[in-house]
């Protein structure tokens, strides 16, 4: 069965870079999420999309933004990288429209910054 | 301040004997659970989740069990395979806030061939 697909599966930046961060959701998921997650922490959760528009926003920083195009795939745009941005991000997708329900996660990518 | 605690950091337990995986939470609001599992390297995986109208889901060799008055759920595993070994998460959602999961901090299982 199709699953979460994230690009890249790694990434190197540099300080005060810019980092694109891709996440195509299974197929006919209408909501996608993103998590961060920091060595030895638990998943935190950045922000969500349901149906192309936000629906729950968490402990994203000011630097980071995100969009869920007509396709349902979705971005995590950071700029200005710091250094404890170095992290596992990861995408998750439901099929549950605007309510709880279990969320398929992604493989990750991991982004380190220089 | 976690919400979601798995209090265990990690378990051992014998190929065939039962994997009991516990979680406790401390918003009562909460009323859908569910586990994952992560290897290194991985996305977590879905095991299988719980709303606060059960207390009881089973699949296969998986069961979580709810007690909504202690304001904790467990995973069993029955029997324990050495494949089981791996990181497992808790997480929990609340409906009045839409999409947002907490997470415990994970409890890591070997299952012991």
């Amino acid at each position: 069965a199709a699953g979460v697909i994230q690009s890249p599966r790694h990434l190197i930046k540099e300080k005060r870079e810019t980092a694109t961060l891709k996440c195509y959701p299974i197929p006919r998921h209408d909501t996608v999420y993103w998590y961060q997650q920091g060595p030895g922490q638990d998943p935190q959760f950045l922000i969500s999309f349901y149906e192309k528009m936000q629906s729950d926003k968490g402990s994203i920083p000011d630097r980071f933004s995100a969009q869920q195009f007509s396709d349902y795939h979705s971005e995590l745009n950071m700029s200005s990288l710091e250094l404890g941005d170095s992290a596992l991000y990861f995408c998750a997708s439901s099929g549950v429209g605007g309510g709880a329900g279990a969320q398929y996660f992604g493989p990750g990518t991991r982004l380190l910054v220089l | 301040d976690q919400q979601v605690k798995q209090n265990s950091p990690s378990l051992s337990v014998q190929e065939g004997r039962i994997s009991i995986l516990n979680c406790d939470y401390t918003n009562s609001m909460f009323d859908y659970f569910l586990w994952y599992k992560k290897y290194p390297a991985e996305g977590p995986t879905f095991l299988i989740s719980i709303s606060s109208i059960k207390d009881k889901n089973e699949d296969g060799r998986f069961t979580v069990f709810l007690n909504k008055s202690a304001k904790h759920l467990s995973l069993h595993i029955v029997p324990s395979q050495p494949g089981d070994s791996a990181v497992y998460f808790c997480a929990a959602s609340a409906s009045y806030t839409g999409n947002q999961f907490y997470f415990g901090t994970g409890t890591s299982l070997t299952v012991i061939p």
